[in-house]
């Protein structure tokens, strides 16, 4: 059974300063993994993927994390925190059949102060 | 194009009504997904289709039934409202139903059961 783990479920931080998001994941096959924002009153979108390949991802927003298979890692960085990137965060897990769906995690919300 | 719609956005019900939640894609989208979120336990998966004519359950179907009327909807029915059932629901959609896939997300609705 695949599962995920967001450390943290509310991160602050002041803009300009970096951000980061954790996500550890537990699957017994090589995983596909996800980075969905939700900003209020609002549905998810994504904002980047790991299928396979290159480990460091890019994504929206400036947005990027690395998938690392030794530490079951996906952590979610972006340098320099923008007011707008206040939102709340999920990781997801899939095991990349045909037919399933996402695992999330419980999500992140992070807060940016001026 | 809309993308992923919801109705209604909003709803209150009784303990043991009962109601019919819409979802509709225009993305010719193959698998299409209910989700429930509630705070602090990130989204989790009710029920979904891979594939039109087939629905499977996810992690918490109790207490809902599905239709996938054809390619393009799928609805959520609640056939005896309870207040557990107070949530925000989502329903989304993505092309090949792999787990490779980003999924795409309507609004959401906002429901209460008194």
């Amino acid at each position: 059974a695949q599962s995920v783990t967001q450390l943290g479920s509310h991160v602050s931080v002041s803009e300009g300063a970096l951000v980061l998001l954790r996500c550890n994941y537990s699957s017994s096959v090589p995983p596909y993994l996800f980075w969905y924002v939700q900003y209020p009153n609002q549905g998810l979108q994504l904002l980047l993927k790991y299928t396979t390949g290159a480990t460091l991802v890019k994504g929206i927003n400036g947005f990027e994390a690395e998938f690392k298979k030794s530490e079951t890692s996906f952590h979610l960085t972006k340098p320099s925190a923008h007011m707008s990137d206040a939102a709340e965060y999920f990781c997801a897990v899939s095991d990349g059949q045909a037919g399933t769906a996402l695992i999330f995690g419980k999500g992140t919300t992070l807060s940016v102060s001026s | 194009n809309a993308g992923v719609t919801q109705t209604p956005k909003f709803q209150v019900l009784k303990t043991g009504q009962s109601m019919t939640l819409q979802c509709a894609q225009d993305m010719n989208h193959n698998s299409m997904y209910w989700y429930r979120q509630d705070p602090g336990m990130g989204l989790r998966l009710i029920y979904y289709s891979a594939s039109e004519g087939t629905t499977d359950k996810g992690e918490v179907p109790n207490g809902y039934n599905v239709s996938r009327l054809n390619k393009r909807e799928f609805s959520l029915r609640l056939e005896s409202a309870a207040p557990s059932q107070t949530s925000v629901y989502f329903c989304a959609s993505s092309e090949l139903g792999g787990g490779w896939d980003e999924q795409f997300f309507g609004p959401g609705t906002r429901l209460t059961v008194l």
